[in-house]
């Protein structure tokens, strides 16, 4: 199972709105809606930004949203803050009953 | 609340096992599977594999299957997973999270890494 693609930088002035693209394939993310996306700050452990491809857990800024077209999810933050300057990464469920994440993104606020 | 506590950092030489236990609190252990995923340095994020806590079943990535062993003490809410035939590239963080009924559901807790060196 190989990772799922993810750009490797996406950069945003605050207050701006960006978009962090996962791409997959039939068999994981364009199969079913269990995609989720995780934020991770240095030395950090993950946390849970959105499952279930757009819910959002309950405390998560509703500035971060979630969509998925075909094998391409995709992960919004809005009005960008500082705070929001972490790696992401997405996760899917796969037809072989395991899961994959993706190749991780940096997020820089300018 | 929910909890998963790690035991420490470990020093293995190649060739060796290493063994890492997740232990959990704050509700109900046997309903909720338990994830390993690792991170070497400078690197993402990489799903080895899960356990179902009630029934003892477990899922792993082909990358791991013949290497990595998944447990539970249910008398003792801890997991354990234990990586066999180590090298250098499994020098790592390793982390257990919390999922759901499901294996398909996301991972709402973590625990707070272990690192593994290995090095002779």
């Amino acid at each position: 199972q190989s990772a799922l693609t993810q750009p490797a930088s996406v950069s945003g002035s605050p207050g701006q709105s960006i978009t962090i693209s996962c791409t997959g394939t039939s068999s994981d993310v364009g199969a079913y809606n269990y995609v989720s996306w995780y934020q991770q700050h240095p030395g950090k452990a993950p946390k849970l930004m959105i499952y279930d491809v757009s819910d959002r857990p309950s405390g998560v800024s509703n500035r971060f949203s979630g969509s998925k077209s075909g094998n391409t999810a995709s992960l919004t933050i809005s009005g960008l803050q500082a705070e929001d300057e972490a790696d992401y990464y997405c996760n899917s469920y796969t037809s072989t009953s395991t899961r994959v994440f993706g190749s991780g993104t940096k997020v820089t606020v300018l | 609340q929910v909890q998963l506590v790690q035991s420490g950092a470990e020093v293995k030489k190649p060739g060796a096992s290493v063994k890492v236990s997740c232990k959990a609190s704050g509700y109900t252990f046997t309903g909720f599977y338990i994830h390993w995923v690792r991170q070497a340095p400078g690197q993402g994020l990489e799903w080895m594999g899960c356990i179902n806590p009630y029934s003892g079943g477990t899922n792993f990535a082909q990358k791991f299957q013949g290497r990595v062993t998944m447990t539970r003490d249910t008398s003792i809410t801890t997991a354990y997973m234990e990586l066999s035939s180590l090298t250098s590239d499994d020098a790592a963080v390793y982390s257990c999270a919390r999922g759901g009924d499901f294996v398909r559901s996301a991972f709402d807790t973590w625990g707070q890494g272990t690192m593994i060196t290995v090095s002779s």
